[in-house]
C-alpha cells in the first residue's frame, strides 16, 4: 500500500520557472491539501480540495494552483517560481474529519 | 483568523526526565490532532481528541483536551532518545474543512 506518493523528492529552480509538484493518494480519501514548511516552522496550508473537482485556498495560495480532476491526484502547479518559494512541501490526504496521511515531501530551491 | 499558538518552541530535556507541549486556539476547536515529525521526515499522526476534557494514553504519551475546547496538551513521562522530533498539534475548527497547525515543539534530549 503506497499511501501518498509525492514526485519529485528534490528539485532545483531558477527565478521564473514554472512546474508542477505531484501528488497522489490510494486511499480514496476524499480531502487532499497542499502544504509548505519553511525551516524550524510549522505547517502553512496552501490550498486544498474535499472532493474532485472542487479545490478551495488555504493560508498562503499566491503563485500556486491547483486542481483535482480525480480522487487520487492532487498537482500543485508554481506558476513564476521566487525565491521566497523555497520550501519543504508536503501533500496529505485524509477521509472527513479524519487524521491526515502526509508524502515525503519535496525539497524545493529556486535561485 | 483562527489561531493555534503552541508552546515552548524548543525544550531540552536530560534523557529520563518528562516533556510538555502545550497548544491553545483563539476559538472553540471540533476537534485536536496531534503529529510527530522526526528530523527530515513528513509529520506522522498520533491522536485524534474530540471531546471536552478528553484524556488519551499511548504508553508514555498522555494527551488532553480542555473543558472548553480551546486548548490541549501533550506530556511524556521518562523521555527517551527515540522521543526525538518536533510536535506539533492541529486544530479542526467547525465551520469548514482546514486543520490549523501550531508551530510545533522541538524536543531535544541532552546528552
Amino acid at each position: 500500500n503506497a499511501g501518498v506518493t509525492q514526485t519529485p523528492k528534490f528539485q532545483v529552480l531558477k527565478t521564473g520557472q514554472s512546474m508542477t509538484l505531484q501528488c497522489a493518494q490510494d486511499m480514496n480519501h476524499e480531502y487532499m491539501s497542499w502544504y509548505r514548511q519553511d525551516p524550524g516552522m510549522g505547517l502553512r496550508l496552501i490550498h486544498y480540495s474535499v472532493g474532485a473537482g472542487i479545490t478551495d485556498q488555504g493560508e498562503v495560495p499566491n503563485g500556486y494552483n491547483v486542481s483535482r480532476s480525480t480522487t487520487e491526484d492532487f498537482p500543485l502547479r508554481l506558476l513564476s517560481a521566487a525565491p521566497s518559494q523555497t520550501s519543504v512541501y508536503f501533500c496529505a490526504s485524509s477521509y472527513p474529519w479524519g487524521p491526515q496521511h502526509f508524502g515525503d515531501g519535496t525539497r524545493l530551491s529556486i535561485l | 483568523g483562527q489561531q493555534v499558538m503552541q508552546i515552548p518552541q524548543y525544550q531540552h530535556v536530560q534523557e529520563g526526565e518528562d516533556f510538555t507541549t502545550y497548544c491553545n486556539s483563539s476559538t472553540t476547536l471540533s476537534n485536536i490532532q496531534w503529529y510527530k515529525q522526526r528530523p527530515g521526515g513528513h509529520p506522522v499522526f498520533l491522536i485524534q481528541l474530540v471531546k471536552s476534557g478528553e484524556v488519551k494514553k499511548q504508553k508514555r504519551l498522555t494527551f488532553q483536551f480542555g473543558e472548553a475546547k480551546k486548548n490541549s496538551s501533550l506530556h511524556i513521562t521518562a523521555t527517551q532518545t527515540t522521543d526525538v522530533g518536533t510536535y506539533f498539534c492541529a486544530g479542526e475548527g467547525d465551520s469548514n474543512y482546514q486543520l490549523i497547525w501550531g508551530a510545533g515543539t522541538k524536543l531535544i534530549i541532552k546528552p
